[in-house]
């Protein structure tokens, strides 16, 4: 069963504009991260969160974290065409004693020039 | 630089077909996963190895089998191909714990007819 779940499915924005993505998940946590998809590719790791922090920045991403409401959320500021991927989070789960790695559905990020 | 290479990037088999996908890290990591990725699904996990000839089961093993002799070779089977497979096939690998990105391969795009 699919642990993270991203909202909303697509988004679709004006090249420059902000872009946020949101991912609820259903168990507890002690990481969370989050990956970018270009079209027909594998995923390629953007950031990742401690269950112990509550926001973190990398270049024009910032990630936030909210253990209580089991939700994080990734915004892409100063949107660019190139950003236009599809958006994973996935938090870390255990199985029988052994890690594992649960995604969501993923966003699919259009930036519109 | 990490690199996660499977073995094809495109496939096209016939029903009822054995079908090996492979997948080699050269970062000496202990977790290795196979997932397939269908559009409104998401990633969903097949199996996944944490060591040696070590295995366990995903969210949707059916049809599928694994092997894992060496620590660099993770290899997905489908016993006997079905049209239900047709699928983007994705291999991971990852330290353990989970605590770090994980490293994706470029995916198998398979087609069975």
């Amino acid at each position: 069963s699919q642990q993270g779940e991203e909202d909303p499915q697509a988004l679709s924005i004006q090249e420059g504009e902000n872009a946020t993505m949101n991912c609820s998940y259903k168990t507890s946590i002690n990481n969370l991260q989050w990956y970018r998809q270009n079209s027909g590719r594998g995923l390629v790791h953007l950031i990742l969160i401690r269950s112990n922090e509550r926001e973190k920045h990398s270049g024009r991403l910032r990630v936030t974290l909210d253990t209580s409401k089991k939700s994080s959320s990734l915004l892409i500021t100063a949107s660019r065409a190139a950003d236009t991927a599809s958006y994973f989070c996935a938090t870390d789960g255990v199985i029988q004693g052994a890690q594992k790695l649960v995604f969501g559905q993923g966003t699919r990020l259009t930036i519109n020039p | 630089d990490v690199k996660v290479t499977q073995s094809s990037r495109y496939l096209v088999k016939r029903t009822g077909e054995k079908v090996f996908l492979e997948c080699v890290q050269d970062m000496d990591h202990e977790n290795m996963f196979w997932y397939r990725q269908d559009p409104g699904l998401g990633l969903r996990l097949i199996y996944f190895s944490y060591d040696v000839k070590m295995k366990e089961k995903g969210d949707i093993p059916e049809g599928y089998s694994v092997s894992r002799e060496k620590k660099e070779r993770f290899s997905l089977i489908l016993e006997s191909a079905s049209t239900n497979q047709t699928s983007m096939y994705l291999c991971a690998t990852g330290d353990v714990p989970m605590n770090t990105e994980a490293f994706f391969g470029q995916g198998t795009r398979l087609t069975v007819v």
